[in-house]
């Protein structure tokens, strides 16, 4: 399979802790985004890199979450403190250009107890 | 502020009937249109996409139609089956560099056998 991957696909953690996913976007995909999904709701951007520059940042990501994109290959997303209102589905997309089509993650579905 | 609002939440139609699912939206710097389909589990899927320089888009069962006036449009799903049956996501994407996509809040369809 040479869609985009992402891992864990379910986390469960206590409120508090600090979480990361990882993001395999499709080779060669120099485009990847981050979005959240709230249960009954679309995806939310969060942000995205152009290779390994991360050029733009959504106001729903607080200080408390951190991405990178090191090399320009896989992506992590870090949630620190996690807040029972982080509860959410995590999605990763890439695209080869800016232009192109943007592929979806699995997700990964995180819930803080 | 919900820049593209989606409705009916839910749809449930016959098999062979006709789903429509409609979509407004407010920003004028929108300039793609793609419509995803999700399963449960799974992230979002491209169905098929529409610039506002056309009225009409037909790929086999699946017809966005457009009015840029307006600012709002629609998915029609000729001859729904119970395969169809999922979460649709109306979206929009602006001019701007980042490219991400601004999602609905998704209609539920369900196309009883």
């Amino acid at each position: 399979d040479t869609g985009v991957s992402q891992n864990p696909r379910h986390k469960i953690t206590k409120r508090g802790q600090n979480v990361t996913f990882r993001c395999d976007p499709i080779s060669e995909h120099n485009r990847l985004y981050w979005y959240r999904q709230t249960l009954g709701q679309g995806p939310e951007f969060l942000t995205y890199f152009q290779n390994e520059a991360q050029l733009e940042k959504s106001r729903l990501l607080s200080d408390r979450f951190s991405a990178e994109r090191p090399k320009g290959s896989f992506s992590t997303l870090e949630i620190q403190r996690t807040e029972q209102g982080d509860s959410a589905m995590y999605l990763c997309a890439s695209s080869l250009t800016s232009n192109t089509e943007a592929f979806f993650g699995q997700g990964t579905r995180l819930t803080v107890v | 502020q919900q820049q593209v609002k989606q409705s009916p939440q839910s749809l449930i139609v016959q098999k062979g009937g006709i789903s429509i699912i409609n979509c407004a939206y407010e920003n004028t710097a929108f300039d793609y249109f793609p419509w995803y389909q999700q399963f449960p589990g799974k992230g979002p899927a491209l169905l098929i996409a529409i610039r506002p320089d056309v009225s009409e888009k037909k790929e086999g069962r699946f017809t966005i139609s457009f009015n840029k006036s307006a600012k709002q449009f629609s998915l029609h799903i000729m001859d729904s089956q119970p395969g169809d049956s999922a979460t649709y996501f109306c979206a929009a994407i602006d001019s701007g560099s980042a490219r991400q996509l601004t999602f609905g809040s998704g209609t539920q369809l369900t196309v009883l056998p």
